[in-house]
């Protein structure tokens, strides 16, 4: 399964709000997961199953979708936020998309 | 708290094999529903799965890497391994191990970077 993200580089303002992109090339039904990387450090698990909010990781962190079409939107951007985001299908193995940079 | 540290030679020769540990802490690898997992990430780009390892010792690997690569457990040292064989530069990468719950990754290790010079 290609998992692929748009756009590769999200511009945008503190306070202001993301929407991330992640489609699959088939049906994944919500078996999908959003990552947030930082430079130098592990990716951190943000949502799992598309709309579940990992443990501690704030509200202003969402995810929808299901089928091939899912959405990570943070609302109220907060300079932390600013980061590579990657989206992670389970359905049939293992496949990551090719990331979002989000930068302020 | 569960805490994963990879470990190995940071540099391989084309050709050799890379091997790596790692060694987890706060947890039995051998502990049902869950999962052991390698990946990789080259310089400035994306995350690739390699593969994975389950309690039983039942293994996936990525249809790219699967005639090249095989995972093993140790659970007497607690500790899960990657080999790597007839490495190339294109190998090159921070290689992670990671925990799954089945829904997701949910611990990390901090990465060991692997060179093929």
């Amino acid at each position: 399964i290609v998992m692929t993200q748009s756009p590769a580089t999200l511009s945008l303002s503190p306070g202001e709000r993301a929407t991330l992109s992640c489609w699959a090339s088939q049906d994944i039904k919500n078996y999908l997961a959003w990552y947030q990387q930082k430079p130098g450090q592990p990716p951190r698990l943000l949502i799992y199953d598309a709309s579940n909010r990992a443990a501690g990781i704030p509200a202003r962190f969402s995810g929808s979708g299901s089928g091939t079409d899912f959405t990570l939107t943070i609302d109220t951007l907060e300079s932390e936020d600013f980061a590579v985001y990657y989206c992670v299908q389970r359905s049939d193995f293992i496949t990551f998309g090719q990331g979002t940079r989000l930068e302020i | 708290q569960v805490q994963l540290q990879e470990s190995g030679p940071g540099l391989v020769k084309p050709s050799q094999t890379l091997s790596l540990t790692c060694t987890v802490s706060g947890d039995s690898i051998v502990r049902a529903g869950y999962y052991w997992s390698w990946i990789r990430q080259p310089a400035g780009k994306g995350l690739e799965w390699i593969g994975r390892i389950f309690t039983a010792g039942n293994t996936n690997y990525t249809p790219s890497l699967r005639s090249r690569v095989t995972f093993s457990l140790d659970a007497s040292k607690n500790q899960v391994s990657l080999r790597l064989t007839s490495v190339t530069a294109a190998d090159t990468a921070v290689y992670f191990c990671a925990r799954s719950n089945f829904y997701s990754f949910d611990y990390w290790g901090q990465g060991a970077l692997v060179t093929v010079s």
